[in-house]
């Protein structure tokens, strides 16, 4: 396996269910990402984390819970979700955060669909 | 001021014919403009960046072209092919930040055969 691999593909859950999204990189790379992509809108940069610390928390609500046990796993527990945030949720990791964009590039893994009933 | 403004929306070219998407920016701090490629059902991948040093920079059937006093710069796909279709995003980013990447909404390009 390589590259950054997604779990679950697709999901559906309810309003009140538990679920988490799992990512993992074969890239040996330090960061790592979470974004939400909607239909017709930028990709959302939600959640970073480098060598397992997290770096940046951009406004996300508290439904959305990351969790970084490694530097090559990396996840996205979710709970008591609207109806809204049914989205492809896409993980992606690069070499290294300092490093700048145009040495560590990122790298996206296939993303998780997600849809809230 | 943070916003990257893409266009058009969607577009449909001929086998063969020019595909064109602009972009336009308004922080001038910007320095790194990246576009990833997206095909149905995958990730977006990096395609090709440019820095505000040069005007343009080409890649085999891939140029971006950088205006940097109107603030814009544009992805030309050459001798469009149907294997080109997918969603098409730019980028923007200060100081090359990861975490600072500002994305346009994306263009969906469909290569008539």
């Amino acid at each position: 396996e390589t590259g950054v691999t997604q779990t679950p593909r697709h999901l559906v859950m309810g309003m009140t269910n538990k679920k988490s999204l799992k990512c993992e990189q074969h890239l040996g790379h330090n960061a790592m990402y979470w974004y939400k992509q909607s239909a017709k809108k930028p990709l959302e940069l939600m959640f970073v984390y480098s060598l397992e610390e997290r770096v940046e928390n951009n406004s996300v609500p508290s439904r959305f819970s990351p969790e970084c046990p490694n530097s090559s796993h990396l996840f996205l527990h979710l709970h008591t979700l609207q109806p809204e945030d049914s989205a492809l949720y896409l993980c992606a990791s690069s070499q290294d955060l300092g490093a700048g964009v145009y040495n560590s590039p990122l790298h996206f893994g296939n993303g998780t669909r997600l849809t809230v009933t | 001021q943070q916003q990257v403004k893409q266009s058009p929306q969607s577009l449909i070219v001929q086998k063969g014919g020019i595909s064109i998407i602009n972009c336009a920016y308004e922080n001038t701090a910007f320095d790194y403009f990246p576009w990833y490629q997206q095909f149905p059902g995958k990730g977006p991948a990096l395609l090709i960046a440019i820095r505000p040093d040069v005007s343009e920079k080409k890649e085999g059937r891939f140029t971006i072209s950088f205006n940097k006093s109107a603030k814009q710069f544009s992805l030309h796909i050459m001798d469009s092919q149907p294997g080109d279709s997918a969603t098409y995003f730019c980028a923007a980013s200060i100081g090359g930040a990861t975490n600072k990447l500002i994305f346009g909404t994306g263009t969906l390009l469909a290569v008539q055969p």
